[in-house]
């Protein structure tokens, strides 16, 4: 079974500061995505990324950054976090020869005060 | 706006009951996949259907692929609660990002 895990489940920070949301996958997948999920509006894009150090800017990567130095890790940088940015955060992984299934994570609350 | 348009947004039936959400899109899609998510938990990948008029079955669960690979539905026979969840639909153009539905919440209740 493909197992996508995140280094927190939940997670409450201060505005201003400086987070950082792991992902590791265990299947060898070229891509993996972050999203973020807020109530009606489903999931959104972020980023994405389809090889080591490799990214590209999903529909709303304003206010993020990524990070991909090795295969199976993908992460997620707030560089000053910020209220609006209070959401549940879900990586993904997928191969590159898939037809379009992708494999989530458990998800990270994150809380900014 | 979104690119896949699921109804209804909420349903709630009584366990033994019969029902079906819709996930409609004007965009063409390569495939579908329908997922189910719990509360506080990530969504998990139900099935992927590929080809115009495609039926599959899961157990108590349907899912069709309309002849225009633009709608889906699923339907779900004999509803238990343990198939409460959301259930979200995401199509893919043939490449591997994915455009996501807002997700039908279901509620079962014994």
């Amino acid at each position: 079974d493909v197992k996508v895990t995140q280094s927190s489940r939940y997670l409450v920070k201060r505005t201003g500061e400086k987070v950082f949301l792991e992902c590791v996958q265990d299947m060898d997948h070229e891509n993996m995505f972050w999203y973020r999920q807020d109530p009606g509006l489903g999931l959104r894009l972020i980023y994405f990324s389809y090889d080591v150090k490799m990214k590209e800017k999903g529909d709303i990567p304003e206010g993020y950054s990524v990070s991909r130095e090795k295969k199976e890790r993908f992460s997620l940088i707030l560089e000053s976090a910020s209220t609006n940015q209070t959401s549940m955060y879900l990586c993904a992984s997928s191969p590159i020869a898939g037809r379009g299934e992708q494999y989530f994570g458990p998800g990270t609350r994150l809380t900014v005060t | 706006t979104q690119l896949l348009e699921q109804s209804p947004q909420f349903l709630s039936i009584q366990e033994g009951e019969n029902l079906t959400v819709y996930c409609n899109s004007s965009s063409v899609f390569s495939s579908l996949q329908w997922y189910r998510q719990e509360p506080g938990e990530g969504p998990v990948l139900l099935v992927t259907v590929v080809t115009g008029g495609e039926v599959k079955k899961l157990k108590r669960l349907t899912f069709q692929f309309g002849d225009a690979r633009k709608d889906s539905s699923l339907h779900i026979t004999a509803a238990q609660p343990g198939d409460t969840g959301l259930y979200l639909c995401a199509g893919s153009f043939n490449d591997y990002k994915l455009s996501f539905g807002a997700g039908t919440t279901v509620t079962v209740r014994a």
